[in-house]
């Protein structure tokens, strides 16, 4: 079966560094996305990795490893705002996106 | 960005009656659009991939008689819950692609989202 796994939640504190880790199995694969999600709205875009290695956005970076079949979201100097639901999801050979349950981030002051 | 715009954010009705949502890409062509249901706590769950001019494709476990789609036009598809029952009260969300785009990179552009509460 298809499965993505990232952790329920985690907790850190602003200003900090936090690392969010995706592992996959997945029937092919075409591409790893993460998505925002604050409570009650829908998910916003954050990054698209299809090839091994780090992409970095602003205080967002994302990593990829096709062969270990894992990635990572990294959040520098966080915000309050950031706290927020992340999704890992990973688009399969069909091009359909398996989505993770996703991991809500708490930032405490 | 693209931008999709789902309509009512909010609705509230009494168990037995049809609800319809609309899901609207404004400023692009969504040949391909994504309905989900979401909910408290979990994660996204896909009901159905639909396509412009053709009917739906519902996933597994999902009452294609009860969740009525239809993507009439490239920037419109509707989701139409029947006879709405308490169980169905959830967060549904549209999203949508453009998938004639070149390098295309996969990336959905979601809607508001809308919450139905079924009493």
């Amino acid at each position: 079966g298809q499965n993505i796994d990232q952790p329920t939640e985690m907790t850190a504190t602003e200003g900090a560094i936090v690392q969010i880790n995706c592992t996959y199995q997945t029937s092919g694969f075409n591409g790893l996305f993460w998505y925002q999600q604050h409570a009650g709205e829908a998910p916003t875009f954050l990054s698209y990795n299809v090839l091994d290695g780090l992409e970095e956005k602003g205080r967002f970076s994302s990593f990829l490893s096709r062969s270990k079949g894992y990635s990572y979201l990294l959040l520098k100097e966080l915000q309050m705002k950031d706290s927020a639901s992340y999704l890992c999801a990973v688009m399969d050979s069909n091009y359909q996106l398996i989505w993770g349950a996703g991991t809500k981030l708490i930032i405490k002051p | 960005g693209a931008v999709v715009s789902q309509h009512p954010s909010w609705v509230i009705c009494k168990s037995g009656t049809s609800v319809k949502i609309e899901c609207r890409s404004l400023d692009f062509q969504a040949t391909t659009m994504f309905w989900y249901r979401q909910f408290p706590k979990q994660s996204l769950m896909l009901m159905a991939t639909s396509n412009e001019g053709s009917k739906a494709t519902y996933e597994q476990g999902v009452e294609k008689d009860k969740f009525l789609i239809n993507h009439a036009s490239l920037t419109l598809s509707t989701l139409t819950v029947t006879s709405a029952h308490p169980e169905d009260s959830s967060f549904y969300i549209c999203s949508a692609r453009d998938l004639r785009i070149a390098g295309d990179t996969g990336e959905l552009f979601f809607g508001e989202g809308s919450r139905l509460t079924v009493l």
